[in-house]
Parts: C-alpha cells; sequence; structure tokens
C-alpha cells in the first residue's frame, strides 16, 4: 500500500541536542511537507520542497533545517537552535493535486 | 494573507446529535476549500473538499458547503457516532501560489461524542 511513513513515533531529545526525524513516501510525489502541530495553533509550515535537491523555508524554519535528496525522503532535523521544539511534527506530500496526504507524525519531547 | 477561523472547542454531542462546525476563511482568489479530520494519536486524513462555489463535499455521513458569499464552509453530520470523536480541522489551498500548494489550516475543533 502507498503512503507515508514517519519515524520514530516518540523521540526524547536533552537540551542542545539536534535530532532528526524521518519521513518516506511511496506515493510517487514530488512536492513534500514539514507541519509543526502545537495545541490551540493548529498546523504551521516548517519547510517545504517542490522537487529534489530544492527546498524552500515555510513560516517557522528557524531552528530547523531539511534536505531532499531523494524524491522518497524528507528528513527534518531540529537543531538546538530551536528553542521550544517540544511539539508533534506532522510530514506530508502532494502530488500537485489538491490533497495533502499526511504521515502518522512523530511527538518530540525535550527532557 | 489568507486565514481561516474555526471554533477550538471541545464541542460535546450526545450520540446521534447533529453536528455543526463553522469554518469562515478569508482568501484572494478562489481557494480549495478542505475538512480533514485527526484521529487521536495520529496524522491528518482529508474527510471532504470542495473546489468551487456552491460545491458540496461529502462523504462519511459529513457534508460542507462552499459559500462564497459567506466564506464559509460549515461542517455538518446529522447523526454523530462514538467513533467520529477526533479533530476536524478545516483547511483552504490557495492557487496563486502557483506550483507549490501553500495551504492553510484552522485551529483544529475537538469534537467528543458520549454515548
Amino acid at each position: 500500500d502507498g503512503g507515508i511513513t514517519q519515524s520514530p513515533k516518540y523521540l526524547f531529545r536533552k537540551e542542545g541536542q539536534n535530532v532528526t526525524l524521518s519521513c518516506e513516501q511511496n506515493l510517487n510525489h514530488d512536492a513534500m511537507y514539514w507541519y509543526r502541530q502545537d495545541p490551540g495553533q493548529g498546523l504551521r509550515l516548517i519547510y517545504y520542497s517542490q522537487i529534489v535537491n530544492d527546498f524552500q523555508k515555510g513560516d517557522i524554519a528557524e531552528g530547523y533545517s531539511v534536505s531532499r535528496e531523494k524524491k522518497e525522503s524528507f528528513p527534518l532535523t531540529v537543531t538546538s537552535a530551536q528553542k521550544n521544539p517540544t511539539a508533534f511534527y506532522l510530514c506530508a506530500s502532494t502530488d500537485w493535486g489538491d490533497e495533502q496526504f499526511f504521515g502518522p507524525g512523530t511527538r518530540l519531547t525535550v527532557l | 494573507g489568507n486565514s481561516v477561523t474555526q471554533m477550538e472547542g471541545p464541542v460535546t454531542l450526545s450520540e446521534e446529535a447533529f453536528l455543526t462546525i463553522n469554518c469562515t476563511y478569508t482568501a484572494t482568489g478562489y481557494p480549495s476549500l478542505f475538512w480533514y479530520v485527526q484521529y487521536p494519536g495520529e496524522g491528518l486524513q482529508l474527510l471532504l473538499k470542495a473546489t468551487k462555489a456552491d460545491d458540496k463535499g461529502s462523504n462519511k455521513g459529513f457534508e460542507a458547503t462552499y459559500r462564497k458569499e459567506t466564506t464559509s464552509f460549515h461542517l455538518e453530520k446529522g447523526s454523530v457516532q462514538v467513533s467520529d470523536s477526533a479533530v476536524y480541522f478545516c483547511a483552504l489551498s490557495d492557487p496563486s501560489s502557483g506550483g507549490y500548494q501553500k495551504v492553510t489550516f484552522g485551529i483544529g475543533t475537538k469534537l467528543q461524542v458520549i454515548p
């Protein structure tokens, strides 16, 4: 079955650590997205990529970095510069149609 | 810029009650409108969509009509079930963004259905 996988489901980070969240899709979609979800704030766009080796900052990119070396993969690194990283992170993709397809999410907690 | 407004909730209903979750938007141009649903601990799934004025999206007993004159896309269901308990997000996509599909989400409305 086609879909989007994210790993790990739960992630714990110590202060000052960088961590990387994985996102893989087998839908053959060109565009991929990372969102952050916080209670009462809906979804906010961190980064997006329309094509391999290209990506753009979203609304809240500070403290995050991404890469897009393969069409199927769009990993997100939460750096130590992100002051409040505890949140639920969602990866999504689209094939230029209207609908976005979402992964199951990664819950990141800073210890 | 674009925006989507919906109540945060929670909305608490008894089983078989009628559901309405209001959604209003501001946008330039002619956006497509969506309702997504998120079950606890999961990602979002598309529930229904409408791409032009007066279109009605429907799925699993849920309906919403694209009302351009009132810039609204209210979600309705005639008889809710416990299994409908989830968070519902209203969203719009901006066609003026060209190849990149920029989606603006509301804050999400939590629905709790009690037996």
